[in-house]
């Protein structure tokens, strides 16, 4: 069974602190990887997407990280800030009725 | 902005009840998603289609339905409402179906069932 799963569920740091986000999929084949950012009550929006062959990507203060052969990915974000407080998704395309498997999100709060 | 609307914002109903869910995709996309978020689950994909035709099926129940219509907007009809029905259902719209077309998500309609 295709599988996202992402952890922490939830993560409160300090304004100004490092973070790293954990997702593991089970999902295969696989195509791609997304990561989406989602504020409270509002629509998810993409951060990064990785394929097979890319290791790393970065977007600002976002870097996101993929091991396809031991099927891990990481979001870490630098010098967090208030407006990083959201939950944060992990997306993998490849199996599922329309090859998308969504993870659960990991609820990430900055505190000043 | 991601250039997706979805009307209403917030509905409130009964139990045994009918709605529609309305979409505008972005200008210029073909495709258009159906996803529910309930309070403790992460996203559920329920259906896709591409220029009007249906195109992939998740987790959609039979007292759901949905189309896409000539101009590209869609609907999503849930009928004889259950409380468990409750939740946020967004919309997202892509210019194609393929695997690497980015998802551009509404702000979701927020579904109370009382």
């Amino acid at each position: 069974k295709n599988q996202v799963e992402q952890s922490p569920q939830s993560l409160i740091i300090l304004e100004g602190k490092n973070c790293t986000l954990q997702c593991n999929y089970t999902v295969s084949p696989f195509s791609n990887l997304r990561w989406y950012k989602q504020d409270t009550g509002r629509g998810p929006v993409s951060l990064t997407i990785m394929t097979f062959s890319e290791n790393t990507k970065s977007n600002g203060r976002y870097t996101a990280t993929l091991d396809a052969d031991t099927k891990q990915s990481s979001l870490h974000i630098t010098a967090s800030q208030l407006s990083d407080s959201a939950s944060y998704i992990c997306v993998v395309r490849g199996g599922g009725a329309d090859g998308l498997t969504f993870g659960k999100g990991t609820h990430l709060i900055i505190q000043p | 902005d991601s250039g997706v609307t979805q009307t209403p914002k917030h509905l409130i109903t009964a139990t045994g009840q009918r709605v529609t869910l309305r979409c505008s995709p972005r200008s210029g996309d073909l495709s258009v998603y159906w996803y529910q978020q309930s309070l403790d689950q992460g996203l559920q994909f329920l259906i896709q289609y591409y220029n009007g035709e249906e195109r992939a099926k998740g987790n959609i129940l039979e007292r759901f339905s949905a189309q896409q219509f000539p101009d590209l907007h869609s609907e999503l009809n849930l009928s004889s409402l259950e409380l468990g029905d409750s939740a946020l259902y967004f919309c997202a719209s892509s210019p194609k179906a393929g695997a690497l077309n980015e998802q551009f998500f509404g702000p979701g309609t927020r579904l109370t069932v009382l």
